[in-house]
């Protein structure tokens, strides 16, 4: 079946730095891809999307590129700020009549000034 | 536009009873789904309902069911609660033919 396998956190790294969070899935069709974000005491916000091969999506400051050869949707930022902590979710979705996300287990990340 | 909003926001229930969950989706969104989120299982696809009929299920016992109105708005039902009921419950809707939900607050159900 469908499936994403995200990066094993927490994640913990100094302001300033450089952020990488990898993803890969496994999927039986063509699925557009999802970076969604989870800050404290809330529900998921879209972060980015790509919906094909080579496809960036990207957003305050956040990118990733959709690698069809390599299953992959890695989350990278140049430069973290203190208030990109949060848990962040890699998701697949494939329409097939119907809607239904397909997401990673998370992984928490903090960043200390 | 408004987001998806959900309510109530947070509910303690003790083992056995029922509860009811609601969701009202972005205005002209009428795919709405609902997800659980846990510690242990992360987050789990429940259900998904278009114009008031169901189109997908998740692997969740009888006792989770759903209906949506034919304002869209959605509403979940946990019978017979038990301990491992809970969770975050999010809603999310989508309009029609995109790829992108988007998600409520959540509500917080406690099971005691």
């Amino acid at each position: 079946g469908d499936s994403v396998t995200q990066m094993e956190g927490p994640v913990t790294l100094s302001e300033e730095a450089f952020l990488t969070i990898n993803c890969t899935y496994t999927a039986t069709g063509y699925p557009s891809l999802f970076w969604y974000v989870q800050y404290p005491g809330e529900g998921l916000q879209l972060l980015l999307k790509a919906t094909k091969a080579d496809d960036k999506g990207s957003n305050k400051g956040f990118e990733a590129t959709y690698r069809k050869e390599t299953t992959s949707f890695h989350l990278e930022k140049g430069s973290v700020q203190v208030s990109d902590s949060a848990v962040y979710f890699c998701a697949l979705s494939i329409i097939q009549g119907a809607q239904k996300l397909v997401f990673g287990q998370g992984t928490r990340l903090t960043i200390n000034p | 536009k408004a987001g998806v909003t959900q309510t109530p926001r947070y509910l303690i229930k003790t083992r056995g009873q029922q509860v009811t969950l609601s969701c009202s989706p972005i205005s002209g969104h009428r795919s709405v789904s609902w997800y659980q989120q846990t510690p242990g299982q992360g987050l789990q696809f429940l259900f998904e309902y278009f114009s008031e009929t169901q189109r997908n299920k998740g692997n969740f016992p009888g006792r989770f069911s759903g209906r949506q109105f034919s304002n869209s708005r959605s509403e979940m039902n946990v019978s017979t609660l038990e301990l491992g009921d809970s969770a975050l419950y999010l809603c999310a809707s989508a309009g029609q033919g995109a790829d992108t939900q988007y998600f409520g607050p959540g509500t917080r159900l406690t099971v005691l």
